[in-house]
Formats: structure tokens, C-alpha cells, sequence
């Protein structure tokens, strides 16, 4: 069965401390993995896809990279405005478009 | 580029009534639309997939009586929750793949709560 796990669960930050979240899948035939930040009460934003091992993708104080087994999004120097919920997401071969989500790493950064 | 809309963004119903939301993707047009619901601490659920102009696939447990999808257009999707429950009250999210892009863009969700 198809499986997609996020670690931790809960992370909480000091401003500047940089860390990495974690997301492991088991699937079979991977056809890309995404993650999205998603704010309370608000649908989820769209961050990267990454399609094979050793890509990395970077925007502002994120990166994200990808092995055969995992995808890391990185944080550097995290602002509290970088506070939200980080989904990870892969597709599989044959779901068209469909995707199944992690359960997210709810990330609190202090001032 | 790429903005999904939902409306409304919540809405509260009595028990036994219908609640309509509607997926527009405003800037691109939508080949697939997916309509997501989110219980508190949990992550996305997927209930259905809809393509523009056929009948929608429905994930396994999820009732195609009680959720109605109509994908009438490349830029609207509705869903229909019939006879609303207090046990559907939840947070639905549509999304929209199109455009060129390959990703999904999510609209701001609606928040259903059935008294």
C-alpha cells in the first residue's frame, strides 16, 4: 500500500534556527512529490515538485530535495512568518493526477 | 497565475438540508478538479476526481449520492453535500490541475458546519 509519512509531527523553531522536515513514502512508480504550505483555515499553497532522486528545488529560505526513499524541506534562518503547516504529496503511476497527502509538520517559528 | 476560488468560504445549514459549494479556476482552465475535505489534525482526504463534461470517480467510502460532483465546464465544479449531516461538517477543498502546469492549485476551502 501506498504510504506517505511526515516527520515530526510538531516543530517548533526559534527565529534563525534553520531545520528540516521530513517525508518518507513508500509508493510504487513515483511520478512526482510536492509539497505545499497550508495556513489555518486556508486551502493549501503550492511550493515544489520534485520528479527524481538527487533534485533540488529552492525558493526564498526553502529548499527541498529528493532521494529514492525521502524528500527534506529545508528551512534556513526561519521568520515567524514562515509559521504554517508543511504537506508533503506524491503521485504514482497510473493515478493520473491524483495525489496522496501526509499528514503535514505544523512548523511554529518565534521571534 | 493559477487562483482557485470557492464559494462560499463557509456556510452553516440545518440538519437534512443541501449545501452547494463551487470550484472556479479564474485564470486557467481546469482539465481535472479534485474536491478534498479535511478533518481538524488530519490532512487531505480525497473524495472524488471530476473531469469537465463526465461523471465523477469517487474514492472508495465516500457516497456519490450524498456528494454530488458536477463539472459542467473547464472552470467551474460543483459539490452538492445532500441531506447534510452534523457528521459532515468538515472543511472541503477543491483543487484544479490545467493550465500547463503540472500541479494541483487548491482554492481557500469551504467550512460546513451542520447544525
Amino acid at each position: 500500500e501506498d504510504q506517505v509519512t511526515q516527520s515530526p509531527e510538531a516543530l517548533r523553531l526559534q527565529e534563525g534556527e534553520s531545520s528540516s522536515l521530513n517525508c518518507s513514502y513508500t509508493v510504487s512508480g513515483l511520478r512526482g512529490l510536492f509539497w505545499y504550505r497550508q495556513d489555518p483555515g486556508k486551502g493549501p499553497e503550492f511550493l515544489f515538485t520534485l520528479y527524481s532522486a538527487g533534485e533540488e528545488k529552492e525558493k526564498e529560505r526553502l529548499k527541498a530535495t529528493l532521494t529514492k526513499k525521502e524528500s527534506f524541506l529545508h528551512i534556513t534562518a526561519p521568520k515567524p512568518e514562515d509559521s504554517a503547516t508543511y504537506l508533503c504529496a506524491v503521485r504514482i503511476s497510473g493515478g493520473y493526477q491524483k495525489v496522496t497527502f501526509g499528514i503535514g509538520t505544523k512548523l511554529q517559528v518565534i521571534p | 497565475g493559477a487562483v482557485v476560488s470557492q464559494h462560499p468560504s463557509w456556510v452553516i445549514c440545518k440538519s437534512g438540508t443541501s449545501v452547494k459549494i463551487e470550484c472556479r479556476s479564474l485564470d486557467f482552465q481546469a482539465t481535472t478538479m479534485f474536491w478534498y475535505r479535511q478533518f481538524p489534525k488530519q490532512s487531505l482526504m480525497l473524495m472524488a476526481t471530476s473531469n469537465e463534461g463526465s461523471k465523477a470517480t469517487y474514492e472508495q467510502g465516500v457516497e456519490k449520492d450524498k456528494f454530488l460532483i458536477n463539472h459542467a465546464s473547464l472552470t467551474l465544479s460543483t459539490l452538492t453535500v445532500t441531506s447534510a449531516h452534523p457528521e459532515d461538517s468538515s472543511f472541503y477543498i477543491c483543487s484544479a490541475h490545467g493550465g500547463g502546469a503540472d500541479t494541483q492549485y487548491f482554492g481557500p476551502g469551504t467550512r460546513l458546519t451542520v447544525l
